[in-house]
This record gives C-alpha cells, structure tokens and sequence, in this order.
C-alpha cells in the first residue's frame, strides 16, 4: 500500500506557458499532500503544504500566484506553474500522508519539468 | 530551527563490504526520523520510521537505530543494487502540528560488484 503517482513524468514547454503537474494518491486517502522541487545534487526544498480543500501553506520564498496549488480531494493535488521560465526547470515530487501527530510522507515519482 | 546533517556526502564500497551511513540532527522535540532511499530521476522511496531514542528497525540488509543525537543506516553486506542516494529527515514539534520534513543532503552509496 501506500502508492502515490504523478502525471506527467516529463513536461518540455516553451517560456511563457503554463503547466499542471498531477498527483494522486492510488491506494488511501491523503489529508495532506506536499509539493517539493529538486535541483541537481541537491536535497528536496518543500515548496508548499497543502490539506484538502484548503488553500495551501507556501514556504518562504516560494510565489504563490506563480506556483498554484489544488487539493481538490482526498487523493488529488495539482501544482500549476503559470508563465513557466527557464529558471523554474527542475524535478518536482509530490508526497502525501495519511495525517495524524507523526505520519510517513510517500513521495510520488516525480516529474521532471523542462522550459525552454 | 530544525537542522539534518548527513555522513559522508558519498560512500564507495566493495560489495559485502558493511558500513554505516550516519545522520546527526537537532530538532526541538522529535515526533519522527525517516529513512528514504531515492534512485536518480526519481521520488524518494520510504525506508523508516524511528520515533524514539533506542529504536531500532530491519528490512533485508538495512538496520536503522536512532539515539537523541543521531541516527545510523547500517547496511550489511550490500548488493550492487543498494547502490543510491539515502535520504534523513525529521519532523520536529515546533511545525505547529503541521508533518514538515527537514532533509539531510544525502550520502550517495556506490556498491561496486
């Protein structure tokens, strides 16, 4: 158990664009979900937290209207990147929880995002 | 703030070759420590969760232990297929009841056959 999956695995886009990235929890149902983005030989930098039908918590930093977050349900979050730029080409991972005082993040497999 | 350091940055072994990965941390009141494993050009796959100081857990040839300072990945006689990157996090009681992860770095392990 505990399955999460992402859509697209690989996103090549031209500068200027939007782009929505899906994240599902397959197999139970995620109260909170979590977006983060990573670079080269770097670690995971979380970029947001999101509980279903909240708005998300955005971490220091990270532009709300340029990184739009949905929890639309209990096994659905999107991450939107509206007017994407080269900059923002990086690998993004979702993870989502069942919730509780200590729960276990499962991540997603990621989805590598290209802008050119 | 919540800090995770992870020991060494990369790790070449020869395979059956054991060794120990290791993770100090601070945190203001530790609710959990976890293990990931992550692959290149993919998500972090879940390995533990440690709650307390003195716990230990097993899969295969992986042990994790944790003290109030620390936590060691011992892997025993490693397979060239353990080879990937092994992920430390903690979620600490300061989040505000939210489940925030800090991560470590990483330590790449490289077994060689």
């Amino acid at each position: 158990g505990a399955v999460v999956s992402q859509h697209p695995s690989r996103v090549i886009c031209k500068s200027g664009t939007s782009v929505k990235i899906e994240c599902r929890s397959l197999d139970f149902q995620a109260t909170t979900m979590f977006w983060y983005r990573q670079f080269p030989k770097q670690s995971l930098m979380l970029m947001a937290t999101s509980n279903e039908g909240s708005k998300a918590t955005y971490e220091q930093g990270v532009e709300k209207d340029k990184f739009l977050i949905n929890h639309a349900s209990l096994t659905l979050s999107t991450l939107t990147v509206t007017s994407a730029h080269p900059e923002d080409s990086s690998f993004y991972i979702c993870s989502a929880s069942r919730g509780g005082l200590v729960d276990t993040q499962y991540f997603g497999p990621g989805t590598r995002l290209t802008v050119l | 703030e919540d800090q995770v350091t992870q020991s060494p940055e990369a790790l070449r072994l020869q395979e059956g070759e054991s060794s120990s990965l290791n993770c100090s941390y601070t945190v203001s009141g530790l609710r959990g420590l976890f293990w990931y494993r992550q692959d290149p050009g993919k998500g972090p796959e879940f390995l533990f969760t440690l709650y307390s100081a003195g716990e230990e857990k097993e899969k295969e040839r992986l042990k994790a232990t944790l003290t109030k300072k620390e936590s060691f990945l011992h892997i025993t006689a490693p397979k060239p297929e353990d080879s990937a990157t092994y992920l430390c996090a903690v979620q600490g009681g300061t989040q505000g009841g939210s489940e925030k992860l800090v991560f470590g770095k990483g330590t790449k392990l490289t077994v060689n056959p």
